[in-house]
């Protein structure tokens, strides 16, 4: 089983309230992504980090911001939820300082709506 | 950059016979390419990955992969499908192959279906 998780699973909540989706890992694996993905769809990649104090976005322009002040934790964080914003968010681990023996560990994601 | 196709958006196929799931990609140099799973309401697990060496991968759950450079394909079989096989499968490419600070870059999946 996966030492990856992701809280909670399942998130409904009001437009314009502030949330947070946590990404803990237990592996000490160094870089960390999060993805969206609309159900059933691809993964469009919207953050990650390669360590400590470093975050980068992704290839999908997201509202959201990340922080990394932990190895293990990855939090995202929406200031102001909209509907658009509904959608899965995975969270995802791999070791430094090469991915190709490994590929990616994955979290259960979290499932967000916005009503 | 590295980049990779699923042209098929849904496969359908009975339990007990063979399944293919096609793969496509286009990469600079020698590719480093993965299969993953979804099931309903999960995350992806990682299925097998081909980096150099047989041609013939094999992973996770009786699933393997034929890497065939001449095709630039990378397809994921199945010699006797189960109803639990049905799920959704993503095939990966590593970009840029040869650098740490590389990102996995995910095709847009392919429903799999297994009729009993």
């Amino acid at each position: 089983e996966a030492d990856i998780y992701q809280t909670p699973r399942y998130l409904v909540i009001g437009t314009g309230k502030k949330i947070t989706l946590e990404c803990s890992q237990t592996m000490g694996h160094d870089k960390m992504y999060w993805y969206q993905q609309d159900p059933g769809m691809e993964l469009h990649l919207i953050h990650y980090s390669y360590g400590v104090n470093s975050t980068e976005k992704g290839d999908l322009s997201s509202e959201s911001t990340v922080s990394r002040i932990r190895t293990e934790h990855f939090p995202l964080t929406l200031e102001s939820a909209r509907p658009s914003h509904t959608s899965q968010y995975l969270c995802a681990s791999t070791p430094s300082p090469t991915i190709s023996n490994y590929g990616y560990t994955f979290g259960s994601g979290t499932r967000l709506t916005v009503v | 950059a590295q980049s990779v196709a699923q042209p098929e958006d849904q496969v359908n196929v009975a339990e007990g016979n063979p399944l293919t799931v096609k793969c496509t990609y286009s990469v600079s140099g020698n590719p480093y390419l993965f299969w993953y799973v979804q099931y309903p309401n999960r995350g992806l697990q990682f299925l097998l990955k081909y980096i150099t060496g047989d041609n013939l991968v094999k992973g996770s759950y009786g699933f393997e992969a034929e890497f065939n450079k001449s095709q630039t394909s990378f397809h994921l079989k199945k010699p006797s499908a189960l109803v639990s096989d049905s799920a959704l499968y993503f095939c990966a490419v590593r970009d840029p192959p040869y650098s740490s600070a590389s990102k996995i870059i995910f095709g847009s999946g392919t429903r799999l279906s297994i009729r009993p």
